[in-house]
C-alpha cells in the first residue's frame, strides 16, 4: 500500500524566516509529487508539482525531491502569516501520463507567527 | 481559470437514505475525482473516471457507486447512507498537460448522516 507521511506539526515559524515542509514517501514508482494548500474550511490549491530530482523554483516557494531518498520537501521563503494552513504532500505513480488518483500525506499545519 | 463546482456545500440526510453528490467542471478536462477528507485520515480516493462512461476504483469504493455520462459531469452515489460516510468530498479533475496530471478541487462538500 503506498503510503505518504507528514509531520502533522503544528510547525511554528517566525514571520520572514524560511519555513521547510518534509514528506517521505513508500512506492518507489512514484513519479510526481506535488505540493497543495488547505486553509482551514475551504478546498486544496496547488503550490508546486516536481517530477525530477534536485529543485524547482516559483516565487517565495521551492520544492525539492529525492527520489533516491524517497523524500520531498517544500521551502517557503520570507514567510507571511497568509502563508499560515496546512500544507499537503501528493504522490501519483504514473510519470505525468494516465489518470490515476494522488496519494495524499496527512499534512503539515503550518503557523506564521507576526 | 478552471471551475470546478459541486452541487452543494452542505448536505444532511438520514441512514439509509441514496444520495447523490454532483461534481461539475468547465474545463473540458478528461480526468475527474472523488476523494473524502477525514480529520486524522487525511485525503482518500474513492473513484475515478478517465473518460465518459468509465470509471476505475480508488482505495475506499466500498459504499460507493459513480456515475460520468457526460465528459464535464461526475456523479457520486451513496447507495445507502450510513453515518460512517459523514465526511467532506471533495471532486477534482485534471488533462494531461505540460504541467502533467495537475488536479484541481472543487469547494467540497460537507455531508452529515444523522
Amino acid at each position: 500500500q503506498k503510503e505518504v507521511e507528514q509531520n502533522s506539526g503544528p510547525l511554528s515559524v517566525p514571520e520572514g524566516a524560511i519555513a521547510s515542509l518534509n514528506c517521505t514517501y513508500s512506492d518507489r514508482g512514484s513519479q510526481s509529487f506535488f505540493w497543495y494548500r488547505q486553509y482551514s474550511g475551504k478546498s486544496p490549491e496547488l503550490i508546486m508539482f516536481i517530477y525530477s530530482n534536485g529543485d524547482k523554483e516559483d516565487g517565495r516557494f521551492t520544492a525539492q525531491l529525492n527520489k533516491a531518498s524517497q523524500y520531498v520537501s517544500l521551502l517557503i521563503r520570507d514567510s507571511q502569516p497568509s502563508d499560515s494552513a496546512t500544507y499537503l504532500c501528493a504522490v501519483k505513480e504514473a510519470a505525468g501520463g494516465g489518470a490515476d488518483g494522488l496519494t495524499f500525506g496527512k499534512g503539515t499545519h503550518l503557523i506564521i507567527q507576526p | 481559470d478552471v471551475k470546478v463546482t459541486q452541487s452543494s456545500r452542505y448536505l444532511v440526510k438520514r441512514t439509509g437514505e441514496k444520495v447523490f453528490l454532483e461534481c461539475v467542471q468547465d474545463m473540458d478536462h478528461e480526468n475527474m475525482f472523488w476523494y473524502r477528507q477525514d480529520p486524522g485520515l487525511g485525503l482518500r480516493l474513492i473513484y475515478f473516471s478517465y473518460d465518459v462512461k468509465m470509471k476505475e476504483k480508488g482505495d475506499i469504493p466500498e459504499g460507493y457507486s459513480v456515475s460520468r455520462e457526460k465528459k464535464e459531469r461526475f456523479s457520486l452515489i451513496l447507495e445507502s447512507a450510513s453515518t460512517n460516510q459523514t465526511s467532506m468530498y471533495l471532486c477534482a479533475s485534471s488533462f494531461l498537460a505540460g504541467g502533467g496530471d495537475t488536479q484541481y478541487f472543487g469547494p467540497g462538500t460537507r455531508l452529515t448522516v444523522l
